[in-house]
Formats: structure tokens, sequence, C-alpha cells
């Protein structure tokens, strides 16, 4: 079944203790992007990619890091996580290196981030 | 600054009825504008528009955009409960990025 996975799905962490999410899609897509989403802010991109080690920042990147290595993964890693990256994050993927304004993008489940 | 303004914010109606979604947007660079259904969890894909004046259909719903006027709607006709769900309006912008609406709060009462 194509799809976005992500892991954990859920995650109580506390202040500073790095942590990954991992991202991993089964289309051979090229874009991947993480976004998280709050509310009263609605979804926020944090990180793009458009092929393997190719990558570039969102509207709020700062505290995370982003890595592809290879087409399928797009972990996300908070180094020092704190309080503010409170929220649900998102992986998405589609499948040109256009991303969404010229391909479908499919979500995974989200991952809902607590930090205490 | 970028920005994508969505109305209303929230909608109760009863089931049979239409409504009409809205979405404004200033943005640099515009290449597409994406609506998408958000259930519990995680959004789906609903339309894609690119050009201005030619509607898009699937089912009960449609969307067109209108690149003058820098907007979009979104009509759903004979609303059924399933229809219940917070609907974004997307930018996608020429790097790749995209700018979200705030979301339209969308419930139906039987």
């Amino acid at each position: 079944e194509a799809q976005v996975t992500q892991n954990p799905r859920y995650l109580i962490t506390v202040t500073g203790k790095k942590l990954t999410v991992t991202c991993s899609q089964n289309m051979n897509h090229e874009y991947m992007s993480w976004y998280r989403q709050d509310p009263g802010l609605g979804l926020r991109q944090i990180y793009y990619s458009m092929n393997v080690e190719v990558t570039d920042k969102g509207d709020v990147p700062e505290g995370y890091k982003v890595s592809r290595k290879e087409k399928r993964n797009f972990p996300l890693i908070l180094e020092s996580p704190s309080p503010n990256q409170t929220s649900l994050y998102f992986c998405a993927s589609s499948l040109g290196g256009g991303g969404p304004s010229t391909d479908t993008q499919y979500f995974g489940p989200g991952t809902r981030l607590t930090v205490l | 600054e970028d920005k994508v303004v969505q109305s209303p914010l929230s909608l109760v109606v009863h089931e049979g009825d239409t409504v009409t979604l809205n979405c404004s947007y200033e943005v640099t660079n515009f290449r597409s504008l994406l609506w998408y259904k958000q259930e519990k969890k995680a959004p789906t894909f609903l339309f894609m528009l690119t050009s201005s004046g030619i509607e898009k259909k699937s089912g009960r719903l449609s969307s067109i955009l209108d690149k003058k006027e820098l907007s979009s709607i979104l009509n759903i006709t004979a609303t059924q409960t399933g229809d219940s769900a917070i609907y974004l309006c997307v930018i996608a912008q020429g790097a790749q990025k995209l700018v979200f609406g705030q979301g339209t709060r969308l419930t139906i009462n039987p």
C-alpha cells in the first residue's frame, strides 16, 4: 500500500533531550516536507527536500534539522527540544521535485510531540 | 509578507445545505492554489488550481480560482455529515514552499 509513515506517532520528552522523528515513503517520491500544526496558527512548513541531498528551509526551521540521504527517508531531528516545539508534526511527499505545486501531496498520519 | 486568509473561520450548517468557503491570498511567486480536507488527522488533497476561471469538480465539491481578485472559492452542495472537517487553502510558491491559510472549520448537523 502506497503510504507515508511516521514514527513515533506520540512522544513525550523533556527539554534538551535530542530526538528524531522518522518519515518514510514507499512511492519513490522526490519531494518530501515537514510541517507543524498548532492551534490558531495552522500548518507551517519547517523544511522541505526536492531530492536526495537537496534540502531547504521553510517558514519555521529554527530548532530543527533534517537530512535526505536516501530518497525514501526524511528524518526530522530536534537537537535540543524546547517546550515551544510541542506540536503536531506532519511529514508529506509528492512525486516530482516540483513538489505540491505540481503534484498531489500525501501526508503521513502525524506525530504528536510534547516537550516538558 | 505572504499571507492566505480564509473565511469564514467556522461554519455550522444543516445536512443538505450548500456552502461556499472563501480563500484570498497575497503571495509572491504564485504557482498554484491547493485545497485540502483535514478530518481527524492528516490533510487529504482535494484540488489543485493553476488557471483562472476553470472550475474543478469532484462529486459534490467544486472550486475555482480568480487570479485577478487573488481568491478562490470551494463549494460543497448537498452537504453530508461526512463533509464535517477543516478545509485548508494553501498557496504553493515557485520555490516549492507552501503558505497555509488558517482553515475553515465546517460542521454539518444532521
